[in-house]
């Protein structure tokens, strides 16, 4: 069975600090990979998705930037947080085509101070 | 582009009853997908069910079903025999044809009274 890990959990930073969120798959190959925020008692906002490794789609410009290393591996990434990218960010998985269910990491609480 | 509302922000509902949560969508896909997840507390969010726009028939997935009104544009939410444990956010996503991405409502919150 297929697996989607995320760390770290929580995570409280500075504004003007780096950030590094890490994604991983298990249980399957070249998967679609997907990040989204959501803002407090909001919706979901997609913010990357990825067809294959190096493949990287952006969906609303702004402070981070996405990577994908390797297939089962997706890596959210700011050079300089702002106060505005706190949110809990959730990464998401879809067989190859992308147009099956997704299905949801646990999600990490973000807090930028 | 897809749109999907969720008029209800929250909804109360006492144990073992049924409820309802309300789910419209826009799209000019023919063929498209809708998904329900659950989030709770916790923050993860949990697929419930799938409906394909060519399906004929509701979907259905133990005490979650999905009442499909295509020409009204509506894919309801009812959640049978409510537990407490079904107390958490709703949210109501579709994909359309070729999509690869997911277009999210804004939920509903629900709460299970004993």
């Amino acid at each position: 069975s297929q697996t989607i890990h995320q760390w770290p959990a929580t995570l409280v930073q500075p504004v003007g600090s780096p950030l590094s969120l890490e994604c991983t798959v298990e249980g399957t190959s070249n998967p679609n990979l997907y990040w989204y925020r959501q803002a407090a008692g909001r919706g979901l906002q997609l913010l990357f998705y990825s067809v294959g490794i190096g493949q990287i789609s952006s969906e609303v410009p702004q402070n981070l930037s996405a990577s994908r290393p390797q297939d089962r591996q997706f890596i959210l990434s700011s050079k300089k947080l702002l106060l505005s990218d706190s949110g809990f960010y959730l990464c998401a998985w879809t067989r190859t085509g992308g147009t099956d269910t997704q299905y949801f990491g646990p999600g990490t609480r973000l807090t930028v101070l | 582009a897809q749109k999907i509302t969720q008029t209800q922000p929250g909804m109360f509902v006492q144990e073992k009853e049924a409820v309802t949560l309300d789910c419209t969508y826009d799209t000019s896909d023919q063929s498209y997908g809708l998904f329900w997840y659950k989030q709770p507390s916790s923050g993860e969010m949990i697929f419930l069910i799938y409906q394909g726009s060519y399906d004929e028939q509701n979907a259905t997935e133990g005490r979650y079903s999905l009442n499909f009104q295509k020409a009204r544009k509506s894919a309801n939410l009812v959640i049978s025999a409510s537990q407490l444990g079904d107390s958490a956010m709703y949210f109501c996503a579709m994909r359309g044809t070729n999509d690869y991405k997911l277009s999210f409502g804004a939920g509903t919150t629900v709460t299970v009274r004993a």
